[in-house]
């Protein structure tokens, strides 16, 4: 089936402590990106990717890091977590290397730091 | 900077109403539009796109949109709704060529049966 994929879906974490969100599409997409979701803000983007080892800022990269080693998956890390970093976040993909086509959307991770 | 604004951030209506989101961009080059859909437990998924052509585009589940360049504006629009559309609503815009999406706040459709 095809589809994207993040782990966990939960996690509660303590301020500081790094940790890491994976993403994976078995679908040969180009481009991935990174969003999360906030009450009354709706989706922003973090970081995207258009291709592998070619990733670029969304809106709102401060706190995150990501890397694209390989074309399936899409990393998302917070080194430092904070508070302000609690939200829902989710995981796109789409055929294309713009952000031009549609995206795929993976199942969500919400994450909250105390 | 790129910016979307949905104007309705909750809109409640009975089943057969018909129903009109308001979606406005301001980018002064090329661009691609889309509507999410967010329903209750499930993933975001594509309703309709436009990316050049007719500016009145068809989408799943008798959804459709209308480009007016002029007016930079996306509005979604169903003649009947039906409950099964509760739902969040997204408008988001790409400028064309570019990795960038900038989605609307969303809207929140609650249809009463």
């Amino acid at each position: 089936e095809a589809q994207v994929t993040q782990n966990p879906r939960y996690l509660i974490t303590v301020t500081g402590k790094k940790l890491t969100v994976t993403c994976s599409q078995n679908m040969n997409h180009e481009y991935m990106s990174w969003y999360r979701q906030d009450p009354g803000l709706g989706l922003r983007q973090i970081y995207y990717s258009m291709n592998v080892e070619v990733t670029d800022k969304g809106d709102v990269p401060e706190g995150y890091k990501v890397s694209r080693k390989e074309k399936r998956n899409f990393p998302l890390i917070l080194e430092s977590p904070s508070p302000n970093q609690t939200s829902l976040y989710f995981c796109a993909s789409s055929p294309g290397g713009a952000g031009g086509y549609e995206q795929f959307f993976g199942p969500g991770t919400r994450l909250t730091v105390l | 900077a790129q910016s979307v604004s949905q104007h309705n951030h909750h809109v409640i209506l009975s089943e057969a109403a018909s129903l009109e989101l308001g979606c406005n961009y301001s980018y002064g080059g090329t661009v691609n539009l889309f509507w999410y859909v967010q329903y209750p437990g499930q993933h975001l998924q594509l309703l309709l796109k436009y990316f050049s052509g007719d500016p009145l585009v068809k989408g799943i589940k008798g959804f459709e949109a209308e480009f007016i360049k002029s007016k930079f504006s996306f509005n979604l629009r169903k003649p009947s709704v039906q409950w099964s559309d509760t739902a969040e609503y997204f408008c988001a815009v790409n400028a064309r060529n570019t990795g960038k999406l900038i989605f609307g706040q969303g809207t929140t459709l609650q249809v009463k049966p």
